[in-house]
């Protein structure tokens, strides 16, 4: 079936470690985006892609890092400088063009830093 | 600069009486209006969208929503609600088209149904 692919579900990291969170889509898309979810904040944008080796920053792209080799990867690094790195992170894609509009989410990333 | 409220953090309704989330919006240009739903510790699935003509949409689930361009609403409505529509609902919105779809969210509402 197709859809978007996030792994690991659960990570544990100490203090000072970086950390890739992988997103593989087979849907196609042009489009991929990290969110970052914390209790009471919604969902705000870390990264977007529209096309393979370009990225753009989101609202709250200190601390993190992505790359886009492959249409249909797009890795998130969490790296030592996020000050507060524990949360839902969320992966989504989307095809780009006239009436569409919603994002594809994948099952999410939950990271804990100890 | 675009923005979503949703007033209610969580709303709790009996099981079979109809339900309302609540969405107000804020853009420059013309709204692109979105729900989703998330079941705990899972990703967000789309319910439905408004980009243009009949102000009623209908979506996933039985749900439906309602745009109203004089309030800047785009309210989630469900005639009965079933216990299984217990979960945590997102609006969003976007301005115009730029090509990506980057979706602002608001903070969500947790919907409780009480059999």
């Amino acid at each position: 079936d197709g859809g978007i692919t996030q792994s690991p579900k659960y990570l544990f990291r100490k203090e000072g470690q970086n950390v890739t969170l992988s997103c593989e889509q087979n849907l196609n898309h042009d489009a991929m985006y990290w969110y970052r979810q914390d209790p009471g904040q919604g969902l705000r944008l870390i990264y977007y892609s529209q096309i393979v080796n370009d990225f753009q920053k989101g609202d709250i792209a200190e601390g993190y890092s992505v790359s886009r080799e492959k249409k249909e990867s797009f890795p998130l690094t969490v790296t030592s400088a996020q000050k507060n790195p524990t949360a839902f992170y969320l992966c989504a894609s989307s095809p780009l063009g006239e009436n569409t509009g919603e994002l594809f989410f994948g099952e999410g990333s939950r990271l804990t830093v100890l | 600069a675009q923005s979503v409220a949703q007033p209610e953090d969580q709303v709790n309704v009996a099981e079979g009486n109809p339900l309302t989330v609540k969405c107000t919006y804020s853009v420059s240009g013309n709204p692109y209006l979105f729900w989703y739903v998330q079941y705990p510790n899972r990703g967000l699935q789309f319910l439905l969208k408004y980009i243009t003509g009949d102000n009623l949409v209908k979506g996933s689930y039985g749900f439906e929503a309602e745009f109203n361009k004089s309030q800047t609403s785009f309210h989630l409505k469900k005639p009965s609600a079933l216990v299984s529509d217990s979960a945590l609902y997102f609006c969003a919105v976007r301005d115009g088209w730029t090509g990506a779809n980057n979706l602002f969210f608001g903070t969500g509402t947790r919907l409780t149904v009480i059999p």
